[in-house]
């Protein structure tokens, strides 16, 4: 099993560029999340979807936006990319009820912005 | 609001010691409590759950027991092993209209042969 497919895994963008991270998902999840993961600050929620086409900020929204056009793809966008926005993202899903199952992981995208 | 608070790392550890890293939450409700572990360049992985008080979650060897009368969630493994060095976070879900889970900040295990 695939589990989540986080594309790419590494890249380095200059300020002001934008680009996609995508997420996919091949367990049925209903749920999808994108979250950062910074030195000494442990995982901060971005943005999250609790089904296909719904969408909803977590804890650090500002200068991304996502979109959940198909079930199993949960994309990641930054229209114009700062230094502030160099992290670690990684892509998790889960059941509708994750108090059961937990969540499953993507490997990550290692975003440096230069 | 809920929130989960792990000891500060580094934990430096011999191989075949005795590990402890604890967790302690504050929720409004009734949770269910998880581990996730995150080895170098990795993912987060479950590592372990309890979804009720008093269940003992165990996994490769590590064990953590819900305790409600104290909050706590604390992760144990009798003997650790060079390969157990990682990053443990410590996380509670509750119900709610998302089921978004609260992460700890990580504890780092650093384990010396």
């Amino acid at each position: 099993n695939a589990g989540v497919t986080q594309t790419p895994k590494f890249r380095v963008l200059k300020t002001g560029q934008s680009m996609t991270l995508l997420c996919a998902q091949d367990m049925n999840h209903e749920y999808m999340y994108w979250y950062r993961q910074d030195p000494g600050m442990g995982l901060r929620l971005i943005h999250y979807s609790v089904g296909e086409g719904t969408t909803a900020k977590g804890e650090v929204p500002d200068g991304y936006n996502v979109s959940r056009l198909k079930k199993q793809n949960f994309l990641l966008g930054l229209e114009s990319a700062a230094p502030s926005q160099t992290s670690v993202y990684f892509c998790a899903s889960s059941y509708g009820d994750s108090r059961s199952y937990g969540y499953t992981f993507g490997s990550g995208t290692r975003l440096t912005v230069v | 609001g809920d929130s989960v608070t792990q000891m500060e790392g580094p934990v430096t550890l011999s191989e075949e010691a005795f590990l402890t890293i604890n967790c302690t939450y504050t929720a409004t409700g009734y949770p269910s409590l998880f581990w996730y572990v995150q080895y170098p360049g990795e993912g987060l992985q479950l590592l372990l759950k309890a979804t009720k008080a008093d269940d003992k979650g165990s996994n490769k060897g590590f064990e953590a027991t819900y305790r409600k009368e104290t909050t706590s969630f604390h992760l144990e493994k009798g003997s650790v092993q060079v390969s157990d060095s990682a990053v443990y976070f410590c996380a509670l879900s509750e119900k709610g209209g998302s089921y978004i889970p609260t992460f700890g900040r990580g504890t780092s295990l650093i384990v010396h042969p």
